[in-house]
């Protein structure tokens, strides 16, 4: 099976910054998908990374290294409506798209 | 345009009972995926189609069937409900399968008593 770690729960202060972390073990490497979920909504898509490197999407940057079978998911000037859990999923070479049982931001006041 | 839409939203079921979940698209999309959501496991493959005609198993099959008569539906049955299916239900959508993003409808939460 895939194995797909990520922390539980993060939390932060508004403003600040965040960095999640994703390691993965999988049966081959398509990519790596990040999403976000509101409590009690749908996940929605946020970041796609299968090229080693940073992309950078306004307030949200993802980061993928293959070698390491390692990403991060960072999310800069916290606002409140950033809390969310955050769903690591990585396309092994089924193509088919597994997902870590996702972390849990919470930001303060 | 609507996206993905799932029926019922929510729905409380007497073990042994049958029960159909839906999921309509209106992308036009080819693959379509059920996943289902538990606490501490995150999502995990049901079923999915790569193409209208096509069904394959995921993950945690069992317990579980699909059909995919046309492009835009992709109904999940559940045959004699057990507890253990207890959980929330999502249907996907992505325009290829494969790398393609997928897109989630909003969930339907079943309760097997």
């Amino acid at each position: 099976g895939q194995n797909i770690d990520q922390p539980t729960e993060m939390t932060a202060t508004e403003g600040a910054i965040v960095q999640i972390n994703c390691t993965y073990q999988t049966s081959g490497f398509n990519g790596l998908f990040w999403y976000q979920q509101h409590a009690g909504e749908a996940p929605t898509f946020l970041s796609y990374n299968v090229l080693d490197g940073l992309e950078e999407k306004g307030r949200f940057s993802s980061f993928l290294s293959r070698s390491k079978g390692y990403s991060y998911l960072l999310l800069k000037e916290l606002q409140m409506k950033d809390s969310a859990s955050y769903l690591c999923a990585v396309i092994s070479d089924d193509y088919k798209l597994s997902f870590g049982a996702g972390t849990t931001v919470t930001v303060r006041a | 345009i609507a996206g993905i839409t799932q029926a019922p939203t929510s729905q409380i079921l007497a073990a042994g009972r049958r029960m159909t979940l839906r999921c309509t698209q209106d992308m036009r999309h080819n693959a379509m995926y059920w996943y289902r959501q538990d606490l501490g496991l995150g999502l995990r493959l049901i079923h999915y189609s790569n193409t209208a005609g096509t069904t394959g198993k995921g993950e945690v099959p069992d317990g579980y069937s699909v059909s995919r008569a046309n492009t835009d539906d992709f109904p999940l049955t559940l045959a004699s409900a057990v507890p253990s299916q207890t959980s929330v239900y999502f249907c996907a959508s992505s325009d290829r399968a494969g790398t393609d993003t997928q897109y989630f409808g909003p969930g339907t939460r079943l309760t097997v008593l």
